[in-house]
């Protein structure tokens, strides 16, 4: 059965510093990944998605995340922090019938 | 916006009555999901459904069932709440599933946050 790690439960960054969120996924088979992203009480929004191609693929917000195959990742990076991205964060992997396996999310806190 | 509705959108409701929540969208996607939101679990599929009146279980789908008798609507009930069950549900849709011509992306609603007394 697939599985989406998300090491990182609580992050902080100060506003303008970079971030990265990790997030490493267990699927037999090429797998489709997604990072989505939650504002406090509000539905989660999609950010970016890999599913073939170049391993480096460009998101909504600034955001961008890296595929490597042989470590199982699928990395969020953003160069500069703005406070409005603080939220939480979830990766995902999706199989047949559209379902998605979720990890348990990062939350992210930018301090001034 | 993907026209995702749910309501209510807060309950609160006692233990073993029944509570149905609902879910509709106004684009006709065939692919819809009732998934639950729990502190330290992320998102856990209960149901989902691949067109009208075909729906199939997901991994947390005890003590739930679902209906779809139109594309639109997407229901989800608790034949009798238990605490347990005291979650934030939220339904999705997938524009196009993998392995029928999409990539598997999810839209969401609002969410509906439940409470089981």
């Amino acid at each position: 059965a697939q599985s989406v790690t998300q090491p990182d439960i609580h992050i902080t960054v100060s506003e303008g510093a970079s971030l990265e969120l990790r997030c490493n996924y267990s699927y037999g088979a090429t797998p489709y990944l997604f990072w989505y992203v939650q504002s406090p009480g509000q539905g989660l929004q999609l950010l970016l998605k890999y599913f073939s191609g170049d391993t480096l693929v460009q998101g909504i917000k600034g955001f961008e995340a890296e595929f490597k195959r042989s470590q199982s990742s699928f990395n969020l990076r953003k160069p500069s922090v703005h406070w409005s991205d603080a939220a939480e964060y979830f990766c995902a992997v999706g199989t047949y019938a559209g379902k998605s396996t979720f990890g348990d999310g990062t939350t992210l806190t930018v301090k001034p | 916006d993907a026209g995702i509705t749910q309501s209510p959108r807060h309950k609160v409701t006692e233990t073993g009555t029944p509570v149905t929540l609902r879910c509709h969208q106004t684009e006709n996607h065939r692919y819809m999901y009732w998934y639950r939101q729990d502190p330290g679990h992320g998102l856990r599929l209960i149901h989902y459904s691949y067109g009208v009146k075909d729906t199939d279980k997901g991994e947390v789908s005890d003590g739930y069932s679902v209906s779809r008798s139109k594309t639109e609507d997407f229901l989800l009930t608790l034949e009798s709440a238990t605490s347990s069950q005291t979650s934030v549900y939220f339904c999705a849709i997938s524009v196009g599933a993998i392995g029928q011509g999409g990539t598997g992306e999810l839209f969401f609603g609002e969410g509906s946050r439940l409470t089981v007394l």
